[in-house]
């Protein structure tokens, strides 16, 4: 699987935009961008994942590159309680199992 | 429902005792993981499950012994732990991607494991 590469922190203003962006240089054709978050303590919580598209769902948008070799998620509306660690991950979505969480992003939301 | 749950919540443990972790999920999925998470540090791969056979070993020692019953249980059997062991136990299980389908992950709450 694919190494990725995050900030290890970023602050946003509640009620704005957060973009967190990840690098992965080396994904194969094959690999999806998984976005996962954990707050303090807790499991990961699942948030998006994409192949080549921009993706959207309830939680946040998912912007990759045409090359596929970055990608942003981004909350549009920061609060208080999206402050975590947010995982970018890359792996095989058909057989394979091997997922390797890399640093993450702590992201702090201030009022 | 995509809830996974784990006992206990929280765990102290003597390095001779034996106990074990449990795990389950009625979500039909067939693929079950566990991870282990050191404080302040990301998740790291343990063991894989896919059709109730171990699929993945990620060179744990055999102080850890997995146990996958039926299709909705995972067990993590401990015994002779260390100190060093103690961390976040994490169960997780997705479908087992095929054509057409995503093997999202879902994660349980943990097991908080203390080893005196």
């Amino acid at each position: 699987d694919a190494k990725t590469t995050q900030p290890p922190s970023m602050d946003c203003a509640e009620g704005r935009a957060a973009n967190l962006p990840c690098n992965h240089s080396t994904i194969s054709g094959n690999e999806y961008v998984y976005w996962y978050r954990q707050i303090h303590s807790q499991g990961p919580q699942y948030i998006i994942h994409g192949l080549k598209n921009n993706e959207t769902n309830e939680m946040a948008s998912l912007i990759i590159t045409e090359d596929r070799k970055s990608s942003t998620l981004i909350l549009p509306h920061a609060t208080l309680r999206d402050t975590a660690v947010y995982y970018c991950i890359v792996r095989v979505s058909t057989g394979g199992f091997k997922t390797i969480f890399g640093a993450g992003t702590r992201l702090f939301v201030k009022a | 429902d995509t809830e996974v749950t784990q006992t206990p919540k929280h765990l102290v443990m003597g390095m001779t005792n034996k106990k074990s972790l449990k795990c389950e999920q009625h979500m039909g999925h067939r693929a079950m993981y566990w991870y282990k998470q050191k404080a302040k540090k990301p998740p790291e791969l343990m063991f894989v499950y896919s059709y109730e056979k171990l699929s993945i070993n990620e060179s744990v020692p055999s102080r850890f012994s997995p146990e996958c019953p039926n299709s909705s249980l995972l067990n993590l059997h401990l015994h002779a732990l260390q100190p060093e062991d103690s961390a976040l136990y994490l169960c997780a299980s997705s479908q087992v991607a095929e054509r057409g389908r995503t093997d999202t992950q879902y994660f349980g709450p943990g097991t908080r494991l203390t080893v005196l």
